[in-house]
């Protein structure tokens, strides 16, 4: 079975600042990883996926993510954050054990950077 | 850039009406997409659609439920008889069909409905 989890409902930062949302999963085999991004009254955009090879995926936006396999996590990174990065953020985890094809997806995280 | 469209954007219903969402997704994408979304919780996955047929559906997807692609652009969600907890977000996704599973997906913005 696969599961993900979005521990924080809300991160706050200063605008400049690194910013990290935090997501860790649970997989009986390999792991598809992925960030989407939801902006008010639009649909999730994709940011970025880990499929496999580097452990540091680049993605849209400025927007990184690591996969670390040893702690079950895939926390998103920015180095500086912006105003407009302020949107609801969500991970989500692909079994490649299991029988599915379809991506589970976390409760999101709302990102509120501050002037 | 190409996007995923739905219609309506709000849909208010009373309880045990049929309703329909309309879906337009990305033209050269191959697998459509059911999720919804109640208010301050997760994204949940509702039914998967490939070469005219449900490819996977989720516990969700009861009796209640049917998809259709009527026409060559077109790719709808029926609910029959709604429930009051039938109330969230509904968004519509598509991907590509390279090779499923891997490829992200892009999705509408999604409609509201609201069961009264």
């Amino acid at each position: 079975a696969q599961s993900v989890a979005q521990p924080e409902d809300q991160v706050n930062v200063a605008e400049g600042n690194p910013l990290t949302v935090k997501c860790t999963y649970s997989v009986s085999g390999n792991p598809y990883l992925f960030w989407y991004v939801q902006y008010p009254n639009r649909g999730l955009q994709f940011l970025l996926k880990y499929i496999t090879g580097d452990n540091l995926v680049k993605g849209s936006y400025g927007f990184e993510a690591e996969f670390n396999k040893s702690q079950t996590s895939f926390h998103l990174k920015k180095p500086s954050a912006l105003v407009s990065d302020s949107a609801l953020y969500f991970c989500a985890v692909r079994d490649t054990a299991g029988g599915s094809y379809i991506p589970t997806f976390g409760r999101g995280t709302s990102l509120i950077v501050h002037p | 850039e190409p996007e995923v469209t739905q219609t309506p954007s709000h849909q208010v219903t009373q309880m045990g009406q049929e309703v329909i969402l309309r879906c337009v997704p990305i033209s050269n994408h191959l697998y459509f997409y059911w999720y919804r979304q109640i208010l301050g919780q997760k994204v949940e996955f509702l039914v998967s659609f490939y070469n005219n047929e449900i490819s996977e559906k989720s516990e969700i997807f009861d009796d209640q439920f049917s998809v259709e692609r009527p026409d060559g652009s077109n790719f709808t969600l029926k609910i029959r008889s709604t429930k009051l907890e039938d109330s969230a977000m509904y968004f519509c996704a598509s991907s590509e069909a390279r090779t499923s599973g891997i490829n992200e997906q892009f999705f509408g913005p999604g409609t509201r409905l609201t069961v009264l």
